[in-house]
């Protein structure tokens, strides 16, 4: 079955701009949580979304949001971007939410570059 | 502030030999460790986790090395092949919400 497609893979993007990431999970999996990874910070958690809810949040500001849909097709946009935004932003899909048996299946990713 | 601390941060080793890889935390409410492993323009992949009730878990040439008191972790990869170079992260599960280390780069040298 094909796997978690992050689009696009490749994105540069001005200082003050903002973009939308797309992240499409595997069939049937219903969780989707997205990651920021760089090479000083590792990844870091950026939200997960179950069911079109947003469940959990981590430690970035408010111009990083996201939204899942009721295909579980997720998307994550960046406003007003600043150049430590550049990154390499990671999807993972699971078939429930994030907990002790679940199993995260990550996508290739998509590489931000804020210029 | 990293929840995991994880080391080293790049490692070279031979063809057959032992890779070793080292993760600590301090937060006690973490219930489950895995290993992520990444190849250059890939996503991680899970490799093998184990929970603080077991000391050791082994799968294939990959064990996991748990030391609950001491709060660290550790990855083996026994004979190691070129193969295996890649990057691997550690990671720790606590609520709704995995923390990674990292990541230690390794490439083994046929």
């Amino acid at each position: 079955k094909a796997g978690v497609t992050q689009t696009p893979r490749y994105l540069i993007k001005t200082r003050g701009q903002q973009v939308t990431l797309s992240c499409s999970p595997i069939s049937g999996h219903r969780s989707v949580s997205w990651y920021q990874q760089t090479p000083g910070q590792g990844l870091q958690f950026l939200f997960e979304y179950f069911s079109e809810t947003q469940r959990n949040k981590g430690n970035f500001p408010g111009r990083f949001s996201g939204r899942q849909f009721s295909n579980s097709r997720s998307e994550m946009n960046v406003s007003t971007l600043e150049l430590g935004d550049s990154a390499l932003y990671l999807c993972a899909s699971s078939l429930a939410p994030t907990g002790l048996n679940t199993e995260a299946f990550f996508g290739q990713g998509t590489r931000l570059t804020v210029v | 502030q990293q929840q995991v601390k994880q080391s080293p941060q790049s490692l070279i080793v031979q063809k057959g030999g032992i890779s070793i890889i080292n993760c600590a935390y301090e937060n006690t409410a973490f219930d489950y460790f895995p290993w992520y492993q990444q190849f250059p323009g890939k996503g991680p992949a899970l490799l093998i986790a184990i929970r603080p009730d077991v000391s050791e878990k082994k799968e294939g040439r990959f064990t996991i090395s748990f030391n609950k008191s001491a709060k660290q972790f550790s990855l083996h990869i026994m004979d190691s092949q070129p193969g295996d170079s890649a990057t691997y992260f550690c990671a720790a599960h606590t609520g709704n919400q995995f923390y990674f280390g990292t990541g230690t780069s390794l490439t083994v040298i046929p």
